[in-house]
């Protein structure tokens, strides 16, 4: 089952916009994750964020996490066009278990 | 980028026809998940060995099974193959050490049966 829901499910953007993207989820996390896949290939991390922390920058990355409202955002500032990809959020239920997915949001970045 | 190699990379198989995909982690990574991603979807959690023991199952049927080698290696096999069987199967792994830090994923492994 999803644990994590990703809105929206599509996104289309210019280069050097911003974009953000949300994720909730449903039960008490230990840290939620944020990965990047390009062409249905494989997962690259992003950036974790623990369950006491509150916001968390990466280069260009920003996330934050909501533990009352269950949920996350990311936003990639000055958007490229290598951008492009589906991102995903993953939570960690207590540190040591494994992910649980999201469906992703499909990320366009447009020249 | 990735310490994490997948084989084979594309795979067809007929219905019914057993498959064995292969992984080979990090130096280092004791822990070796394995993911189902079917299209448009995310990956859904298959099973996880933790130092050459299972230690953690999704909701997947018995016929999916695996193996964990000391030498960071690893394999999923999957018997009496069905078309739902048809994804991207994607081997993650990481080391107890730094349990706060993301998977290291392969590239995956996509399954087509017919």
């Amino acid at each position: 089952s999803q644990q994590g829901e990703e809105d929206p499910q599509a996104l289309s953007i210019q280069e050097g916009e911003n974009a953000t993207m949300n994720c909730s989820y449903k039960t008490s996390i230990n840290n939620l994750q944020w990965y990047r896949q390009n062409s249905g290939r494989g997962l690259v991390h992003l950036i974790l964020i623990r369950s006491n922390e509150r916001e968390k920058h990466s280069g260009r990355l920003r996330v934050t996490l909501d533990t009352s409202k269950k949920s996350s955002s990311l936003l990639i500032t000055a958007s490229r066009a290598a951008d492009t990809a589906s991102y995903f959020c993953a939570t960690d239920l207590s540190g040591y278990s494994t992910l649980t997915f999201g469906k992703g949001t499909m990320l366009l970045v447009s020249p | 980028e990735t310490g994490v190699t997948q084989s084979p990379t594309h795979l067809i198989k007929t219905r019914g026809q057993q498959v064995t995909l292969r992984c080979s982690s990090q130096s280092g990574h004791n822990t070796v998940s394995w993911y189902q991603q079917a299209l448009g979807q995310g990956p859904q959690f298959i099973f996880q060995y933790y130092r050459e023991e299972e230690n953690g199952r999704g909701n997947f049927p018995p016929r999916f099974s695996g193996l964990q080698f000391p030498n960071y290696s690893s394999e999923l096999n999957v018997n009496a193959l069905e078309l739902d069987d048809s994804a991207l199967y994607l081997c993650a792994s990481r080391t107890d050490r730094r349990l706060n830090y993301g998977y290291t994923f392969g590239s995956g492994t996509r399954l087509t049966v017919v």
